[in-house]
């Protein structure tokens, strides 16, 4: 067992729709945890940062982590397509550097 | 804020020699940096991690001698390919740590051997 799952998709949605992608974790040693966009040959782009339980928003982007259940979400308001990307989940445990990512879904916000 | 730079963002270099990538914080200072690889349609995978002022430490199966890894500065870390091969063709990624342990990526470089 992987110790970040994520879905890898596609997933493709309408533009307007609201999105919603998730990560599971086995490690309850992870505390911080990031969401990152990367577009087709480029480099991951932090979107979200959190290290509580709970919600967290940024404009059309609300992060939500549930350590109880090891369980991440990112939701995505009024989706466009210039939201078409892949998102990767990504955490680490206090004092180590390292990230564990998960394998990263596939979107796609149709006109 | 929060910007890491790379350059070259592609390169192509024959069977046999050396290249060189350079990975820049460009406005705040890292002491960690981190190289990763990329496959079409794969997830990151974590080379090696980079201190400032001393060695870096490589991921298990990664060759040391062949990936050279130096972070002279602050704001600096370099990896070298050595004797590239064509299976050394890749998209390499830098990150950088920031205040907390989130990390900030570099747009990437990518390296075909011919």
């Amino acid at each position: 067992q992987k110790e970040v799952e994520q879905d890898p998709g596609p997933l493709s949605v309408p533009e307007g729709a609201i999105v919603s992608l998730n990560c599971t974790y086995s490690n309850s040693a992870f505390q911080y945890f990031m969401w990152y966009r990367q577009y087709s040959r480029k480099g991951p782009e932090l979107l979200m940062y959190t290290y509580s339980s709970g919600n967290k928003e940024d404009g059309r982007f609300t992060a939500q982590v549930d350590k109880s259940s090891k369980y991440i979400s990112l939701f995505i308001r009024d989706s466009q397509p210039s939201d078409s990307a892949t998102y990767l989940c990504a955490m680490n445990e206090r004092g180590t550097g390292k990230l564990i990512f998960g394998q990263g879904t596939t979107l796609q916000v149709k006109p | 804020g929060a910007v890491v730079s790379q350059h070259p963002s592609w390169v192509i270099c024959k069977s046999g020699t050396s290249v060189k990538i350079e990975c820049r914080s460009l406005d705040f200072q890292a002491t960690t940096m981190f190289w990763y690889r990329q496959f079409p349609k794969q997830s990151l995978m974590l080379m090696a991690t980079s201190n400032e002022g001393s060695k870096a430490t490589y991921e298990q199966g990664v060759e040391k001698d062949k990936f050279l890894i130096n972070h002279a500065s602050l704001t600096l870390s370099t990896l070298t390919v050595t004797s590239a091969h064509p299976e050394d063709s890749s998209f390499y990624i830098c990150s950088a740590r920031g205040a907390a342990y989130e990390q900030y990526f570099g747009p990437g470089t990518r390296l075909t051997v011919t």
